[in-house]
């Protein structure tokens, strides 16, 4: 069974720059883009970053990613109390012929 | 704007199956999959299967074959997901959200609120 695998923590002062990485398969990530989803507690998750590093309107320029190989990551700059949430990580897999996630990481502001 | 509502919180014996909706607005429903995840307590986003909002076709995950099936009522732009013989391990939260490809990437744009289904004796 073809998972995508990320830290589950991750943790950064305000205005710090912090990554979460992602790591998947030839099977997965590397053969197609990744997406990202912020989750708070109790509600749905919402598009961060998709296609490996694009932006959906809304979302601040604080928020980037990136795809290298079989592994991608999610960075957040000048980070915010608010940014404190679930990050999960996507992709779709050809040799399952459906879609991935992650198991998440937890970042914290402290 | 595009927005998913879905149905509410349902409470199943193990055995029984249970039926889901999830209805659209502000697109055209035809014109674009929808895609069913879950999240169990504590665990990663498992996806579900999808549907083809226009033509009803379906596919779904290797783990929920055989017990899982999606419709779709065109005319009333809802999506529906039915799970049966259940079992404790399928409580979670299911959602539902919409597939856009965009410059050769695809990905879940929208999604509904979630519901939550429990699966107690």
């Amino acid at each position: 069974h073809s998972v995508l695998t990320q830290p589950p923590s991750a943790s950064g002062t305000p205005g710090q720059r912090v990554t979460i990485s992602c790591s998947g398969s030839s099977s997965d990530i590397g053969s197609n883009s990744v997406n990202w989803y912020q989750q708070f507690p109790g509600t749905a998750p919402k598009l961060v970053i998709y296609g490996n590093n694009q932006r959906p309107s809304g979302v601040p320029d604080r928020f980037s990613g990136s795809k290298s190989g079989t592994s991608a990551s999610l960075a957040i700059s000048g980070l915010q109390s608010e940014d404190e949430a679930d990050y999960h990580c996507a992709a779709w897999d050809d040799s399952l012929n459906g879609v991935v996630f992650g198991g998440g990481t937890k970042l914290t502001v402290l | 704007q595009v927005q998913f509502v879905q149905s509410a919180t349902e409470v199943e014996k193990p055995g029984a199956s249970v039926k889901v909706s999830c209805e659209a607005s502000g697109y055209t429903f035809t014109q674009y999959p929808i895609h069913w995840m879950r999240q169990a307590p504590g665990q990663r986003l498992q996806w579900v299967g999808w549907i083809n909002g226009g033509t009803g076709n379906t596919r779904y995950s290797q783990k929920l074959q055989g017990r899982v099936t999606l419709t779709r009522d065109t005319s009333a732009s809802t999506a529906y997901m039915e799970l049966s013989s259940l079992t404790s391990e399928d409580t979670a939260v299911y959602y539902c959200a919409r597939r856009y490809c965009s410059g050769g990437s695809c990905f879940h744009d929208y999604w509904g609120q979630g519901t939550l289904v429990i699966v107690s004796s």
